[in-house]
């Protein structure tokens, strides 16, 4: 099976400009979540969503918004960006619950805003 | 609301020696607890979690960590570290079972194997 793939991994944008970023998730995994990493602020939970619905949010301002696709693909978008907005995304798919729940990371985009 | 102390920054340790990484945590109500793992230039993994049942839980790699309510901590160990184990390892807790919910991570350990 293919992992959890982060497309892009590296991107560069200017203050004010909007970025979308794409995670696929494993096969048959119908949840994912992002997370942000920052030296600063460690990690933190931005977002879940499960067949196509937000199931949980973290305490980010609305800029950051996301959807899921019927494939199980996800996107976030951050618009207006913000120095602080670089950081490394991570996105992660799960599958099963509880005890027997699974989780997989991607490789992260990684993002720089000038 | 919850919160997560991780507190060592960074742990040295000679290869074959054992470890623990510390974690505790603060909640008004029930948690549940997670080690991530972080393989330089690799992505997050989850490496064991506490949901109920046994408090101590197990990796597949040998790692270990026992949740002691009493003393409200969840500190990973294992007994003979390998140079492969060199890491950042992050612990997390949350007040619902669905993981996500409002997830709290701590700063993270940097393990450093010495050989």
């Amino acid at each position: 099976k293919a992992g959890v793939t982060q497309t892009p991994r590296y991107l560069i944008k200017t203050r004010g400009q909007q970025v979308t970023l794409s995670c696929s998730p494993i096969s048959g995994h119908r949840s994912v979540s992002w997370y942000q990493q920052t030296p600063g602020q460690g990690l933190q939970f931005l977002f879940e969503y499960f067949s196509e619905t937000q199931r949980n949010k973290g305490n980010f301002p609305g800029r950051f918004s996301g959807r899921q696709f019927s494939n199980s693909r996800s996107e976030m978008n951050v618009s207006t960006l913000e120095l602080g907005d670089s950081a490394l995304y991570l996105c992660a798919s799960s599958f099963g619950v509880g005890n027997q729940e699974t989780q997989y990371f991607g490789p992260g985009t990684r993002l720089l805003v000038l | 609301a919850q919160s997560v102390t991780q507190l060592d920054s960074q742990v040295p340790v000679f290869e074959e020696a054992p470890v623990e990484l510390r974690c505790n945590y603060s909640s008004s109500v029930s948690v549940y607890l997670f080690w991530y793992v972080q393989y330089p230039n690799q992505g997050l993994q989850l490496l064991l979690k506490y949901l109920s049942g046994s408090t101590l839980v197990e990796s597949i790699n040998g790692f270990e960590a026992e949740f002691n309510k009493s003393q409200t901590s969840f500190h990973l160990r294992k007994p003979s570290v390998h140079i492969s184990d060199t890491a950042e390892y992050f612990c997390a807790v949350s007040t619902s079972m669905n993981r996500d919910d409002k997830i709290i991570f701590g700063k993270g350990t940097r393990l450093h194997i010495l050989p």
